[in-house]
């Protein structure tokens, strides 16, 4: 049981060059989302995936798209690199339909550390 | 949308001195509030978390206290340890995101425990 995994863990691009981030969970929950941390700032919610097949933007959605390919996998796609998108990028997933609190726990990947020059 | 400010930004303390780290949230909608603490390099991980039909919970050396009017919630850590120094984050989630689970954070508390 691995959690949360994602793919790649360090990544640098060149402006205008794309990528894909990639994010697979084994806990057989239905929501993940996509976060950016950038230092004093937190963690800013990128998109989100409340079920299969479904996405939903977040705080700091532009320039970001996702997909949902299935339960497992979440991704995100830089299409056109800018330096503004140097940043640690976060992965995670809840399973909002177990009981309790335990619903909106939220399990982290280990984060890919994106720089664009 | 949900709004959460959280304080101080830093924190340093002496080891064997207790920790106080506030959080306030805009949304009197929500009902669930976890803090998540995250070592330098590492993801974030859930240390504990409150629901809002409750006021107070512990869990060994880590407690947090929920005040509904005033739309504040606080992280205690007592008789801190140097293995105590991270970055801290506290959350807020909303009724009408519950079922999706979203959750708005703070911009996290980066607390040093000097030996």
């Amino acid at each position: 049981n691995a959690g949360v995994t994602q793919t790649p863990k360090f990544q640098v691009l060149k402006t205008g060059q794309s990528m894909t981030l990639q994010c697979a969970q084994d806990m057989n929950h239905n929501s993940m989302y996509w976060y950016r941390q950038d230092p004093g700032m937190g963690l800013r919610l990128i998109y989100y995936s409340a079920s299969e097949g479904t996405t939903d933007k977040g705080e700091v959605p532009n320039g970001y798209n996702v997909s949902r390919l299935n339960k497992r996998e979440f991704s995100l796609r830089l299409e056109s690199a800018a330096p503004s998108q140097t940043s640690v990028y976060f992965c995670a997933s809840s399973d909002p339909t177990s009981g309790g609190l335990a619903k909106n726990i939220q399990y982290f990947g280990a984060g890919t550390r994106l720089s664009v020059l | 949308g949900e709004n959460v400010e959280q304080h101080p930004s830093t924190l340093s303390v002496q080891e064997g001195d207790s920790a106080v780290i506030k959080c306030t949230y805009s949304d009197s909608a929500s009902n669930y509030f976890p803090w998540y603490k995250q070592e330098l390099g590492k993801r974030p991980q859930l240390i504990i978390d409150i629901r809002s039909n409750v006021g107070e919970k512990k869990d060994q050396r880590i407690a947090v206290t929920l005040n509904k009017t005033a739309k504040h919630f606080s992280l205690h850590i007592t008789e801190t340890q140097p293995e105590d120094s991270a970055v801290y984050f506290c959350a807020a989630t909303t009724r009408r995101n519950t079922n999706a689970g979203k959750s708005t954070f703070g911009d996290g508390t980066t607390l040093t425990v000097k030996p």
